[in-house]
């Protein structure tokens, strides 16, 4: 069964203090793995597609990297700002036929504090 | 441009009605997506529509769910005899071309409430 599971389910930093999240998946066959923003009371705001491992991929102070079984996404000198929820999915393959779904972890809650 | 967009942004409800959610995908695209969220939780896939046919509904928790885009743009989504558990964030979702190469972009979600 196609899972994805994301750590640590909230994470508190302070101002300029770098760290990761982490997000482990199962899947039969992997399309694609994204992470997305979500502020609270919004819908996610696309980040990132990583295709295949070893792939890496940076915009700002976010930088997403892929394993065959792993995703990390690092936070460099993050700010107040940067303080929402963090959500990892991946798009499955299938030979039978392909939809796109994404499959969802239950997310990270990042608050950055000054 | 313009985004995904969602009518209503809140809907307040009780057991045993029906109720239509509304999405506007970004004009042009031609996939669109339905998904649940409740809270705490990450997005659950619901349905999958390639222009006016629903590709994939595999996610549709039963019967009492059911959605439409008719001309492979606006899409409904329809529950019947609203339970309490169906109480959640609908987000809707729309890509540019198929799914293989498409990145979904979210509209803001239809708060439902059923009391």
């Amino acid at each position: 069964e196609d899972q994805v599971t994301q750590s640590p389910e909230a994470l508190r930093l302070q101002e300029g203090e770098s760290s990761s999240l982490n997000c482990s998946y199962t899947v039969s066959g992997l399309r694609g793995l994204f992470w997305y923003r979500q502020d609270p009371g919004k819908g996610p705001e696309f980040l990132f597609t990583l295709y295949s491992a070893g792939e890496e991929k940076e915009k700002e102070r976010l930088k997403a990297t892929l394993t065959k079984k792993e995703s990390f996404l690092h936070i460099t000198a993050p700010k107040p700002e940067d303080s929402a929820t963090y959500l990892c999915a991946v798009q499955p393959f299938r030979f039978s036929g392909n939809t796109g779904k994404l499959i969802f972890g239950q997310g990270t809650t990042l608050q950055v504090k000054p | 441009g313009a985004g995904v967009s969602q009518t209503p942004s809140n809907k307040v409800t009780e057991k045993g009605k029906y109720v239509e959610l509304r999405c506007d995908p970004i004009s042009g695209h031609t996939a669109l997506y339905w998904y649940r969220q409740s809270l705490g939780q990450g997005p659950e896939f619901l349905i999958y529509f390639q222009g006016t046919g629903a590709a994939d509904d595999s996610g549709l928790p039963n019967d009492r769910f059911f959605a439409v885009r008719p001309e492979g743009s606006v899409s409904t989504l329809k529950i019947q005899r609203t339970e309490r558990g169906d109480s959640a964030v609908y987000l809707c979702a729309s890509s540019q071309r198929d799914f293989a190469t498409g990145t979904q972009y979210f509209g803001p979600g239809t708060r439902l409430l059923v009391l």
